[in-house]
């Protein structure tokens, strides 16, 4: 058992290039997350999924898009990357139903944009 | 909107102390409360996750309390090892299946 795995770890990009961070999880699991995690703001919500084909958007969506065409992957993609997306990206998954939703989390994803 | 708050933000304690963490949030309506802890360049561990019926969880030598109604939360860890220094964080579920929101952390250091 995986559990949920992030690909790439660490990614450096250019102002403008695009790329898409892919999440997978071995849990069947329903609920999807994206956060992205920056010094002094903490995690915050970029989109979620609650099923496969279905997304939603967090706290912070704008420069990001995602896609759950398989239950199990939940793709985060950035067309247009910006210096202000330099962060660390963190993929998280949980069950939809019974309590308690513990969520569980990937190893993140470092990126870069310069 | 749910603000979840962390103090301190760091602390820096001797090996054996006991020691309190804390975690406070505004609004009292919340699903359950779950505690992670992030070690530096690392992902999320989870610790402990409490529903808002409790009033406690416990694993080992942690034991995590909550007062839903004074919105807050306090993560105590007996007899600190330096293993244990790394950034904690408390994150609030407002609805069944909704998405955690997250406090700043309180980054621990324990010396030997």
């Amino acid at each position: 058992n995986a559990g949920v795995t992030q690909t790439p770890k660490f990614r450096v990009l250019k102002t403008g290039q695009s790329m898409t961070l892919l999440c997978a999880q071995d849990m069947n699991h329903e609920y999807m997350y994206w956060y992205r995690q920056d010094p002094g703001m903490g995690l915050r919500l970029i989109h979620y999924s609650v099923g496969e084909g279905t997304t939603a958007k967090g706290e912070v969506p704008d420069g990001y898009n995602v896609s759950r065409l398989k239950k199990q992957n939940f793709l985060l993609g950035l067309e247009s990357a910006a210096p202000s997306q330099t962060s660390v990206y963190f993929c998280a998954s949980s069950y939809l139903q019974g309590s308690p939703y513990e969520q569980y989390f990937g190893p993140g994803t470092r990126l870069t944009v310069t | 909107k749910q603000e979840v708050t962390q103090i301190p933000a760091a602390l820096s304690v001797p090996e054996g102390e006991n020691l309190v963490l804390n975690c406070s949030f505004t609004d009292s309506a919340i699903y359950n409360l779950q505690w992670f802890r992030q070690d530096p360049g690392k992902g999320l561990t989870s610790l402990l996750l409490i529903q808002s019926s409790q009033r406690e969880q416990t694993s080992g030598r942690l034991n995590a309390s909550l007062d839903k109604s004074s919105g807050r939360s306090t993560l105590y860890i007996a007899a600190s090892q330096p293993g244990d220094s790394a950034t904690y964080l408390c994150a609030v579920r407002r609805q069944a299946g909704t998405a955690l929101i997250f406090g700043k952390g309180t980054t621990l250091s324990v010396s030997s």
